[in-house]
């Protein structure tokens, strides 16, 4: 079965450094390609960056300069790194599975999200 | 950076109803294009991908069309279960990017 679940701080003050974790089972980050997705309360989706399953990354250019994406394949974990973070970064955070096929670039399954608040 | 226009931004339907939801490329997408249902506090579920391909477990009520800039979900015999917000995703080009999002009720 497949599963993803993020951890990480729930409040974070501005300029400091976002870390989040997605621990994944039922399916290999070398096998997979992982995304980072994050939404704003109450508003829309916003593609953070991916994690391709050979190891190199692509990040959104509007955030690309503060961001950093990883991953632990011994343990099946992919890390999202966000440095100089504002309160326009508040919002859930999402690590999510891309699919199959010749453009798996959509995202079959989500994990729950985490929460993070950017005040002081 | 490739924009998704979506439609409408809500919508309201009585049980039993069909209902349509549209998005719009600013360019070409080729069918990379996946619509997602989000309920109230819970993460998105992949509902249609490459337009038209129903994820496993998606009930047929659910059914996506359209090819070049127009895509569109359609949900036939709409139930209660389908409160939701819905949205689309282009994934023909980086950075993928989402529709705004249709807020769908029942009346």
């Amino acid at each position: 079965q497949v599963r993803l679940k993020e951890s990480g701080p729930r409040l974070v003050q501005p300029s400091q450094t976002l870390s989040v974790t997605c621990t994944v089972s039922g399916f290999s980050v070398t096998s997979y390609h992982v995304s980072w997705v994050r939404q704003p309360p109450g508003k829309g989706l916003e593609w953070v960056g991916a994690i391709w399953k050979g190891g190199s990354t692509d990040y959104n250019s509007a955030l690309k300069s503060r961001l950093s994406i990883s991953r632990d394949t011994s343990k099946n974990q992919v890390f999202l790194k966000m440095n100089s973070l504002q309160t326009d970064d508040t919002g859930t955070y999402y690590c999510a599975k891309h699919g199959e096929g010749y453009n798996p670039d959509y995202f079959d399954y989500w994990g729950q999200g985490v929460m993070v608040t950017v005040s002081s | 950076d490739i924009q998704m226009t979506q439609s409408p931004a809500s919508l309201s339907a009585s049980l039993g109803e069909t209902v349509t939801i549209e998005c719009r490329a600013s360019e070409d997408i080729y069918n990379g294009l996946a619509w997602y249902q989000q309920k109230p506090g819970k993460s998105p579920q992949l509902l249609i991908y490459n337009a038209n391909s129903l994820h496993t477990g998606v009930p047929s009520r659910f059914s996506g069309s359209g090819s070049g800039t127009q895509y569109s979900l359609k949900i036939n015999s709409l139930q209660s279960e389908d409160v939701a917000s819905y949205f689309c995703q282009q994934y023909y080009d980086y950075p993928f990017t989402f529709g705004s999002g249709t807020k769908l009720e029942i009346k």
